[in-house]
């Protein structure tokens, strides 16, 4: 069956390091993958979009890898900042005419 | 812009009643989505619309009906509404299938008691 994991449900970092978040992914051959963040009571926004054939996007302090033999998409944020505390979610755009699909996300908290 | 708008903000129902949730943008976007999220479950997509007129069944469509009569208006309908049907609801939209950044509403809570 498909499934798309993101395999912390909740990650506490110490301000000023860097978090490291992760998206696998089973039976997919995605077109692309995206992140959202989450804040409470709000609906996700969108961060980072990184296509099949890149390795690697930044902006600012993220950076999204995509690694189609290992499926699976890391999410950085370097220098984190108590700010950055949100819920963090993968989604991904099979090949073929098919809707976007979400993991269930990961609440990161940076702690001062 | 004021983006994507969701009425109402919150609700509650009763078991059997029925309501309409309205999402509206203002972006000129194609594309709309109707999604449910509930604790430990992600966001799961009900219906979508490629266009004004046009509706698809998405991962959990059972319960609702939606309709596209307007571009800029994308509407969720619960006939008779169940317990299972407590969730957060959220609208989004995307420009297009390529180029599908998708832009959220602020989400409608809804409880069925």
């Amino acid at each position: 069956s498909q499934k798309i994991e993101q395999n912390s449900e909740a990650l506490n970092i110490q301000e000023g390091k860097t978090a490291t978040l992760t998206c696998n992914y089973t039976n997919y051959s995605p077109a692309y993958l995206q992140w959202y963040r989450q804040d409470p009571g709000r609906g996700p926004v969108f961060l980072l979009l990184i296509r099949e054939n890149e390795k690697e996007k930044r902006k600012e302090r993220l950076k999204v890898t995509f690694d189609t033999t290992l499926k699976q998409s890391l999410f950085h944020i370097t220098a984190s900042q108590p700010a950055d505390s949100a819920t963090y979610l993968c989604a991904l755009r099979n090949s073929g005419n098919t809707p976007l699909v979400f993991g269930k996300g990961t609440r990161l908290s940076v702690i001062a | 812009n004021a983006g994507v708008t969701q009425t109402p903000k919150f609700r509650v129902l009763k078991t059997g009643q029925s309501m309409t949730l309205l999402c509206a943008q203002d972006m000129n976007h194609e594309y709309m989505y109707w999604y449910r999220q509930d604790p430990g479950m992600g966001l799961r997509l009900i219906h979508y619309s490629v266009g004004e007129g046009t509706t698809a069944k998405g991962e959990v469509p059972d319960g609702y009906n939606v309709s596209r009569l307007k571009k800029q208006n994308f509407l969720l309908g619960l006939e008779s509404a169940a317990p299972s049907q407590t969730s957060v609801y959220f609208c989004a939209s995307s420009y297009s299938w390529a180029q599908e950044t998708q832009y959220f509403g602020p989400g409608t809570r809804l409880l069925v008691l």
